[in-house]
């Protein structure tokens, strides 16, 4: 069966310093993947959207930036993170482009 | 935006009590998706329906959409205190954007 993993679960960072998320996926070749941000209380933003090792596309001008080094591997960085950068960042993939996502459990980002 | 919308943002009910959660969109769609969201956890996937498709069951689930109204709801029959949680709607546009998530309704069922 499909899982997918997504690491670390909370963080905390001062202004400026550098981020890396993760997010692995089992089971399953070539999947659609996804980052979203997710402010409290609130819906969720696509930030990031790759179909295939390499190929990424970005959403919204930001501070991050997101890499597909490999085919089940999603990783999302920033080089300076910002207060603004703050939020729920949830990993997803799904076999078809926009149907049926199954979502990592999520990281908490505090920037302080 | 081509957002869907959720109505209420908030509903609490009964534990037994039906819940009726809505979501409105504004500009044609291929498939609409009903989310459930656990505090602090990731979204999990409930049911998909299509522009041709009126109504899906699962389980104590029902979505209908009317296309005409550009809405669609979703039914959780006989709640229990295990649904409290948010309920997202996500629409995927002909416009071939990716797809976008409503604010949610946060679901909170009393025991």
């Amino acid at each position: 069966s499909q899982t997918i993993h997504q690491w670390p679960a909370t963080l905390v960072q001062p202004v400026g310093s550098p981020l890396s998320l993760e997010c692995t996926v089992e089971g399953t070749s070539n999947p659609n993947l996804y980052w979203y941000r997710q402010a409290a209380g609130r819906g969720l933003q696509l930030l990031f959207y790759s179909v295939g090792i390499g190929q990424i596309s970005s959403e919204v001008p930001q501070n991050l930036s997101a890499s597909r080094p490999q085919d089940r591997q999603f990783i999302l960085s920033s080089k300076k993170l910002l207060l603004s950068d703050s939020g729920f960042y949830l990993c997803a993939w799904s076999v078809r482009r926009n149907e049926k996502l199954f979502f990592g459990s999520g990281t908490q980002l505090s920037v302080l | 935006s081509q957002q869907g919308e959720e109505d209420p943002q908030a509903l609490s009910i009964q534990e037994g009590e039906n819940a009726t959660m809505n979501c409105s969109y504004k500009t044609s769609i291929n498939n609409l998706q009903w989310y459930r969201q656990n505090s602090g956890r990731g979204l999990v996937h409930l049911i998909l329906i299509r522009s041709n498709e009126r109504e899906k069951h699962s389980g104590r689930l029902r979505v209908t959409l009317d296309t005409s109204k550009k809405s669609s709801s979703l039914l959780i029959t006989a709640s229990r205190a295990a649904d409290t949680a948010s309920y997202f709607c996500a629409t995927d546009h002909n416009a071939g954007n990716m797809l976008t998530f409503g604010g949610g309704t946060r679901l909170m069922v009393k025991p």
